[in-house]
C-alpha cells in the first residue's frame, strides 16, 4: 500500500521545546517537501529536499530544521526559534523536480499545538 | 516571484448544481496547474491537473480550463454531490521547484 506517512498526528508542545514531525513515503520519489498551513490560508514551503542528503529553504523556513538521510524519509523539526509555530504540518512528494515530474502528493498532516 | 489568487473563498450550491473556482497567477512562466481537494483534517489530494500546452481538461465531472493568454484558470465541478463538500486550492508551479498555493474556497453543498 504506497503512499505518505506522517506521525504523529496531534502533537502537543510546551514553548521552548523543540519537536519533531515524522514523514515517510514509500512512493521512491526523489523530491520531498514541508508545508505549513493556517486556517484560511494556503500552503506555505517550509523547507524542500531534491534528493537523498541535499535541502534547500522555501519561503518560512526561519525556526525549521530538516534532514534527509534517507530518501523515504524527511523529519522537520520545529525549534524554539519558531514565533508562532502552531499549525498544521503537511509533507508532501514528487517523482523528482522539474517538469513533468513534478506532481506533488501529500500526506495527512501533523497538528502542532503550543501551549 | 509567483502569486496566486483565488475566487471565491466560500461556494454554497444546490446539489445537482454547478461549482467554478477561478484562479489567476502573476508569472507567465506558470506551467502547470494542479487542483487540490481536501477535507477537513486531512491532506490535500490531487484531482485534476493541466499542463500549459493543454487549455482544456476534464475528468468525469470535474473539468479545468486554462487561459494562458489571460493567465486564469478554472476548476468546474458539474452535478454537484454532498461529499463535493469540501476547500478546494488551486496552485501554479513555477521556478521549476515551487508551488504557490491559492487561499482556498470552500465549497458546500446543499442537500
Amino acid at each position: 500500500d504506497g503512499g505518505i506517512t506522517q506521525s504523529p498526528k496531534y502533537l502537543f508542545r510546551k514553548e521552548g521545546q523543540n519537536v519533531t514531525l515524522s514523514c515517510e513515503q514509500n512512493l521512491n520519489h526523489d523530491a520531498m517537501y514541508w508545508y505549513r498551513q493556517d486556517p484560511g490560508q494556503g500552503l506555505r514551503l517550509i523547507y524542500y529536499s531534491q534528493i537523498v542528503n541535499d535541502f534547500q529553504k522555501g519561503d518560512i523556513a526561519e525556526g525549521y530544521s530538516v534532514s534527509r538521510e534517507k530518501k523515504e524519509s524527511f523529519p522537520l523539526t520545529v525549534t524554539s526559534a519558531q514565533k508562532n509555530p502552531t499549525a498544521f504540518y503537511l509533507c508532501a512528494s514528487s517523482i523528482a523536480l522539474g517538469q513533468g515530474t513534478d506532481t506533488q502528493y501529500f500526506g495527512p498532516g501533523t497538528r502542532l499545538t503550543v501551549l | 516571484g509567483e502569486n496566486v489568487e483565488q475566487h471565491p473563498s466560500t461556494l454554497s450550491v444546490q446539489e445537482g448544481d454547478s461549482a467554478v473556482i477561478k484562479c489567476t497567477y502573476s508569472d507567465s512562466a506558470s506551467n502547470y496547474f494542479p487542483w487540490y481537494k481536501q477535507e477537513l483534517g486531512k491532506g490535500p489530494q490531487l484531482i485534476i491537473d493541466i499542463r500549459s500546452n493543454v487549455g482544456e481538461k476534464k475528468d468525469q465531472r470535474i473539468a479545468v480550463t486554462l487561459n494562458k493568454t489571460a493567465k486564469h484558470f478554472s476548476l468546474h465541478i458539474t452535478e454537484t454531490q454532498p461529499e463535493d463538500s469540501a476547500v478546494y486550492f488551486c496552485a501554479a508551479f513555477w521556478n521549476d521547484y515551487k508551488l504557490s498555493f491559492g487561499a482556498g474556497t470552500t465549497v458546500t453543498v446543499r442537500a
